[in-house]
């Protein structure tokens, strides 16, 4: 089962800041935030992964809170090619073969 | 970096027939590839992973002489769906993953193979 927590559904707007919300109460302390993202027919595309700090790439942000309980995708400015699935998945990642577990993810819907 | 390829993109076979689907790291070396499976409105399911040059490792529920897995070198792995079923259409999806002792790991998807059984 996935050890996550995503709301089902958001919206936003077109060249507004995508914050999505991820809950993983039951991380471990070996145990990274991935985030994925999944267009419609496609594979998924890594976008981001945090341990404890704030990461941050040319694709997002990364905040993860001081108790790593939960964590927030950021995507500064959201375009329509952004209308993706968002799944923020907990994995150790220490010995490699460590496998995904997927939950339902968020769909993101980007409105002109 | 980090591009993963899968071919045939899709597919469409007669019930009975065995389906060949390649799986290739084209810049990087993947100790480990793994194979997903998902149907439509549903998440990704993890099938098997797979080491190069050893025997790969089935989730619970897969059946390994229905799902050959080989993973021959370290940028190649096959899935052989044998005597597809209509109920084995799904989308099929590969993730190759290098570890070479340092740092974390991250997986790479490929686009995936649409698979179709009459």
């Amino acid at each position: 089962d996935a050890k996550t927590t995503q709301p089902p559904s958001m919206d936003c707007a077109e060249g507004r800041a995508a914050n999505l919300p991820c809950n993983h109460s039951t991380i471990s302390g070996n145990e990274y935030v991935y985030w994925y993202r999944q267009i419609h027919s496609q594979g998924p595309q890594y976008i981001i992964h945090g341990l404890k700090n704030n990461e941050t790439n040319e694709m997002a942000s990364l905040i993860i809170t001081e108790d790593r309980k939960s964590s927030t995708l950021i995507l500064p400015h959201a375009t329509l090619r952004d209308t993706a699935v968002y799944y923020c998945i907990v994995r150790a990642s220490q010995g490699g073969s460590e496998k995904l577990v997927f939950g339902k993810g968020t769909k993101l819907t980007v409105n002109p | 970096g980090a591009v993963v390829s899968q071919h045939p993109s899709r597919v469409i076979c007669k019930s009975g027939t065995s389906v060949k689907i390649e799986c290739r790291s084209l810049d990087f070396q993947a100790t480990t590839m793994f194979w997903y499976r998902q149907f439509p409105k549903q998440s990704l399911m993890l099938m098997a992973t797979s080491n190069e040059g050893s025997k790969a490792t089935y989730e619970q529920g897969v059946e390994k002489d229905k799902f050959l897995i080989n993973h021959a070198s370290l940028t190649l792995s096959t899935l052989t769906v044998t005597s597809a079923h209509p109920e084995d259409s799904s989308f099929y999806i590969c993730s190759a993953e290098s570890w070479w002792g340092r740092g974390t790991d991250t997986q790479y998807f490929g686009p995936g193979t649409r698979l179709t059984v009459l």
